[in-house]
């Protein structure tokens, strides 16, 4: 079956520094994983995305995430954040049918000058 | 075009009411979802459905029901609502496979039972 697990529930990082949010998955079909981003009082949107092809995968706001399937790890990176990355990241993983997505528990990243 | 909406973004419920949350989306995706968002649990998947007429239970359906008559709209119903359902609710919407699995998220109804 389908999980994903994020290893860190907080981290919190200074301004301008690197961060590391770390996802381990478990599937035992096509590995599809996602990161989502949940700004304060908003909706879930997409970060970034693999599918197949490149292990690095680059997204939005200058975030990227390598795909380790000897590790079955998928780790959302960024070199400099900025205080408005201050948000929620969930990983996800696509379910065994294909139709919907099984998230982890999410990781809080607070960024402070 | 206004991606996924909901209506409402908050209410509050005494126990035992009922309710339907809302959800409609402009952008003629066949999958649409309900998640439940609870502090320290991620998102859990209550129903979805892969188009007009067909729906299926996802992780956490208890106490919950809903319905797509139509591509645009997906509502949730609640029947007897108890604290337990005390949560955030998204609705979410995909092409699938053929978008790449990515699904649209709406803002979310904050929802209190008392």
């Amino acid at each position: 079956a389908q999980s994903v697990t994020q290893l860190d529930s907080q981290v919190p990082v200074f301004e301008e520094a690197p961060v590391e949010l770390r996802c381990n998955y478990s599937s035992s079909v096509s590995v599809y994983l996602f990161w989502y981003v949940q700004y304060p009082n908003q909706g879930l949107q997409l970060l970034l995305k693999y599918l197949s092809g490149s292990t690095l995968v680059k997204g939005i706001n200058g975030f990227e995430a390598e795909f380790n399937k000897s590790q079955t790890s998928f780790h959302l990176r960024k070199p400099s954040v900025h205080i408005s990355d201050t948000a929620e990241y969930f990983c996800a993983v696509i379910n065994q049918a294909g139709t919907a997505l099984i998230f982890g528990k999410g990781t809080t990243l607070s960024v402070s000058s | 075009n206004a991606g996924v909406t909901q209506t409402p973004k908050f209410r509050i419920l005494k126990i035992g009411q009922s309710m339907t949350l809302q959800c409609t989306q402009d952008m003629n995706h066949n999958y649409m979802y309900w998640y439940r968002q609870d502090p320290g649990m991620g998102l859990k998947l209550i129903y979805y459905s892969v188009g007009a007429g067909i729906t299926d239970k996802g992780e956490v359906p208890n106490g919950y029901n809903v319905s797509r008559s139509t591509t645009e709209d997906f509502p949730l119903r609640l029947e007897l609502a108890a604290p337990s359902q005390t949560s955030v609710y998204f609705c979410a919407s995909s092409y699938g496979a053929s978008g790449g699995y990515e699904q649209y998220f709406g803002p979310g109804t904050r929802l209190t039972v008392t």
